[in-house]
């Protein structure tokens, strides 16, 4: 079965700690995504790519990062510069960037503080 | 601004209620509409995608519909399997490129 896998399902995160989500896919899709959701907003987008090493902010960059160094991969880290970590993160993929073809998501993971 | 709106924030129905959720949009050029069903502690599940003013989409009890301002998921005697939250996505035209914008989202809970 073709989809995107997403590990851990939960996270907890201390103080001045980095940690990283990760996403896998076996959709042979090129382009990925990384969303944040928070209760009573829309998803916003963190990064994204649309090839192999190669990578965009979104609109929320600001004290993430991520690599892709693989086509099948695009792990998410959250560093201790992101000060409002607690949230639901959710990884998509699709064909081509911004493509009128639907974003394909994982089943999140969620991060919460210790 | 371009804005993403669902209305309502939250919908509760009986079973075989019939009922209808809005998506309305005020973006430049757009490019597509995507529907998702999205349920607790899961990703979002696609449902349907429409591209232009007159398009309609269905799948079981479920039939999205758009025009030039808003879209619609309708939906038609509804079972408690229903029950979940509804996303839809925007994807419009800006002057970096093309954007996905999503709206909040409405949560359907259908009851016996």
């Amino acid at each position: 079965d073709g989809g995107i896998t997403q590990s851990p399902k939960y996270l907890f995160r201390k103080e001045g700690q980095n940690v990283t989500l990760s996403c896998e896919q076996n959709l042979n899709h090129d382009a990925m995504y990384w969303y944040r959701q928070d209760p009573g907003q829309g998803l916003r987008l963190i990064y994204y790519s649309q090839i192999v090493n190669d990578f965009q902010k979104g609109d929320i960059a600001e004290g993430y990062s991520v690599s892709r160094e693989k086509k099948e991969s695009f792990p998410l880290t959250v560093t201790s510069a992101q000060k409002n970590p607690t949230a639901f993160y959710l990884c998509a993929s699709s064909m081509a960037i911004a493509s009128s073809q639907p974003q394909h998501f994982g089943d999140g993971t969620r991060l919460s503080i210790l | 601004e371009d804005q993403v709106t669902q209305s309502p924030e939250a919908l509760r129905l009986q079973e075989g209620e019939s009922s209808s959720l809005n998506c309305s949009y005020t973006v430049s050029g757009l490019r597509g509409l995507f529907w998702y069903r999205q349920d607790p502690g899961k990703g979002p599940e696609f449902l349907f995608t429409l591209y232009s003013a007159g398009e309609e989409k269905e799948k079981e009890r479920l039939k999205a519909t758009l025009t030039k301002k808003e879209s619609f998921l309708h939906i038609t005697a509804p079972k408690p399997e229903d029950s979940a939250t509804y996303l839809c996505a925007v994807l419009h035209l800006t002057g970096g490129g093309n954007k996905l914008t999503f709206g909040t989202g409405t949560q359907l809970k259908v009851e016996l």
